[in-house]
């Protein structure tokens, strides 16, 4: 299995900081890596899709870049609902795999 | 806009089934979607557990191994999960998600399941 390790595991900010969150993959995957936003009490959404391509409806402060095995999640000036926990997910091979989240914190 | 709704018990005896439905609105579940499901544990571990296609085919995740099952009801528009032999460590929030080109671009609201006596 392909294992997506996230870090740093909490990231304590305050609002308008810009931010980098991070999603190694144990073997090369292409572009093959998904970000979702999760919110307390609410389901997955879904962000980035195919390391860097944009979905409808999200805010353009999101944007995300890699391939191979090392991914970005950036996060342009963050604003109060930004703060959840952040997923990476690969669909490079079965069986599909999340890595172990990102919480995104208020300082 | 494809809706997801997930239902069943909240609660499951240890080494009884967990069966869970998803019904769908908003799209067909033979039209071209793959139908997964996903669970995340307290602690926020997501994990797969599998997919069936809009074709009807599987595929299940091996840590599951013989535990899992995933069918489905045309006519209703629902998918189902079934777990044997459950245990303590099947507690979690399950999710059913559907998937266009390996991207999981809409999600149930979520169905927490307890495994208790």
């Amino acid at each position: 299995d392909i294992v997506l390790t996230q870090s740093p595991a909490t990231l304590s900010v305050t609002p308008g900081e810009s931010v980098s969150l991070s999603c190694r993959a144990s073997q090369g995957i292409s572009t093959s890596i998904h970000w979702y936003q999760q919110k307390s009490n609410e389901s997955p959404r879904l962000l980035i899709k195919y390391a860097s391509q944009s979905i409808s409806g999200i805010p353009s402060r999101f944007s995300g870049s890699g391939s191979g095995t090392d991914f970005t999640l950036s996060i342009n000036r963050v604003e109060s609902e930004d703060f959840s926990v952040y997923y990476c997910q690969q669909s490079y091979s079965l069986p599909r795999t999340f890595g172990g989240g990102t919480k995104l914190e208020l300082k | 806009e494809i809706q997801l709704q997930e239902s069943g018990p909240g609660l499951v005896k240890p080494s009884q089934s967990l069966s869970l439905t998803c019904s769908v609105t908003g799209y067909t579940i033979t039209s071209g979607y793959d139908w997964s499901w996903i669970r995340k544990f307290p602690g926020n571990k997501m994990e797969w557990m599998g997919y069936i296609s809009y074709s009807g085919s599987t595929n299940y995740n091996p840590s599951l191994k013989s535990r899992i099952s995933i069918t489905r009801d045309t006519s209703k528009n629902q998918f189902f999960l079934q777990l044997n032999s459950v245990t303590t460590e099947d507690t979690a929030t399950y999710y059913c998600a559907g998937v266009t080109r390996y991207v999981m671009d809409a999600w149930g609201q979520g169905a927490s399941v307890t495994v208790s006596s």
